[in-house]
């Protein structure tokens, strides 16, 4: 199993662009969501779904859509990148659709927006 | 908001002692975990305990939770180099909200050989 994955590694926008942050699981897990880590602070949650075709918002989710067309991907797009979202972004996924349980992480991707 | 608030923000201490760090939070909770996360890579779960479990141990951690005071402590016993990570408790269930795991901010772990 690859586990959690996620594309690009690295990324850099300017002000204004739109992209899309890439998470594939092949754990047939329910569960997925998608952080954000800033210096200093813990993981803050932006967006997460319970299963294909189910989205609902995290802590913070203003500027990012997501959505759940099959079990294994969850995109994460930026509709008009800005400064404030140069952060460290992770998906994670859960076998339990309550994301109560174990989390599996990616690997993450590093996003700098100038 | 942050629900977990980690004590110490860092430490630092030689291979072989033990490290101890601990974790506050606001709530009321459904479990609480532990996770690791290495210098530029993503986190691993290390242990979730139950609201109604005490004590949990997994090789050489060892978890408490005290729900009457919201808190957990993490004990790595036998710290070796590579236990060198951050660490973050995080909170599910109760009043967390369901369906969300909250993270705290975190124990940067330096073990020195």
């Amino acid at each position: 199993n690859a586990g959690v994955t996620q594309t690009p590694k690295f990324q850099v926008l300017k002000t204004g662009q739109s992209m899309t942050l890439q998470c594939a699981q092949d754990m047939n897990h329910e569960y997925m969501s998608w952080y954000r880590q800033d210096p200093g602070m813990g993981l803050r949650l932006i967006h997460y779904s319970v299963g294909a075709g189910i989205t609902d918002q995290g802590e913070v989710p203003n500027g990012y859509n997501v959505s759940r067309s099959t079990t294994e991907d969850f995109p994460l797009r930026l509709l008009s990148a800005a400064p404030s979202q140069t952060s460290v972004y992770f998906c994670a996924s859960s076998y339990s659709p309550s994301g109560y349980n174990e989390q599996f992480f990616g690997p993450g991707t590093r996003l700098t927006v100038l | 908001s942050q629900q977990g608030e980690e004590d110490p923000q860092a430490l630092s201490i030689q291979e072989g002692e033990n490290a101890t760090m601990n974790c506050s939070y606001k709530t009321s909770i459904n479990n609480l975990q532990w996770y690791r996360q290495n210098s530029g890579r993503g986190l691993v779960h290390l242990i979730l305990i139950r609201s109604n479990e005490r004590e949990k141990h997994s090789g050489r951690l060892r978890v408490t939770l005290d729900t009457s005071k919201k808190s957990s402590s993490l004990l790595i016993t036998a710290s070796r180099a590579a236990d060198t990570a951050s660490y973050f408790c995080a909170t599910a269930g109760g009043n967390t909200g369901f369906q969300k795991l909250v993270f705290g901010t975190g124990t940067r772990l330096l073990v020195s050989p």
